[in-house]
């Protein structure tokens, strides 16, 4: 069965340095993809990055990446120089194809970025 | 203007009532989903709607039932609301179509229900 896992509740970072977001999944689909949505306090769902699973290279838009191992099935979020508002709840999401596309969400992690 | 919108944006209501959340979306996107987010759980897949003809049941159905009135609305109603049924609800939809470069879903601003 699908399933989404994020271990870390809640992170500290200090502005300007990167941070790390673990996010690990469980499938038996081969093909299937990953996205993290940025949650900030006002409580909108904000998309911020994909990648699929016979995509080769880690995905990157602007200060995020996707530290995408396949074999240990991990999907990583790496925010770069941290912002104050980077201050969010961040959720990790897997859709399958076996599952006719049907998105699930991890639990989530509260980043708190210290100024 | 938003182009998923939920209405509506708060509701508090009493245990045995019966109530609609509205999600109307402009994109023109042909799948629609609705679900709920509690602290610690994420967000929960309750319905989802792939076009007007289809619809399915998610992770966690029972309470709730749907309906996909047109391709740009999709309700959800609870038919007898029961306190546990507090959180937030998030409608959002996607497109499917060949040219949709990553699928991701686009999330209305939420409804906070509260049933007391």
């Amino acid at each position: 069965a699908q399933k989404i896992t994020q271990t870390q509740p809640g992170m500290f970072v200090q502005e300007k340095e990167a941070v790390t977001l673990d996010c690990t999944y469980d499938t038996s689909d081969q093909s299937y993809g990953l996205f993290w949505y940025k949650q900030p306090s006002s409580g909108e769902m904000i998309f911020l990055i994909y990648q699929g699973s016979y995509d080769e290279q880690n995905a990157t838009e602007g200060r995020y990446s996707l530290n995408f191992q396949k074999a240990r099935k991990s999907a990583n979020l790496v925010i770069s120089a941290s912002q104050l508002g980077d201050s969010a709840m961040y959720f990790c999401a897997m859709r399958e194809v076996l599952t006719c596309f049907k998105t699930i969400f991890g639990a989530g992690t509260r980043l708190f970025v210290k100024a | 203007d938003a182009d998923v919108t939920q209405t509506p944006r708060n509701r508090i209501t009493k245990t045995g009532k019966r109530i609609m959340l509205e999600c109307s979306q402009t994109k023109g996107h042909d799948r629609m989903y609705w679900y709920r987010q509690d602290p610690g759980l994420g967000l929960r897949l309750i319905y989802y709607s792939f076009d007007v003809k289809d619809i399915n049941k998610g992770e966690i159905s029972d309470g709730y039932s749907v309906s996909r009135q047109a391709q740009a609305k999709f309700s959800l109603s609870l038919e007898s609301a029961i306190p546990n049924q507090t959180a937030l609800y998030f409608c959002a939809t996607s497109d499917q179509s060949s040219g949709a470069q990553y699928n991701e879903q686009f999330f209305g601003p939420g409804t906070r229900l509260t049933v007391l």
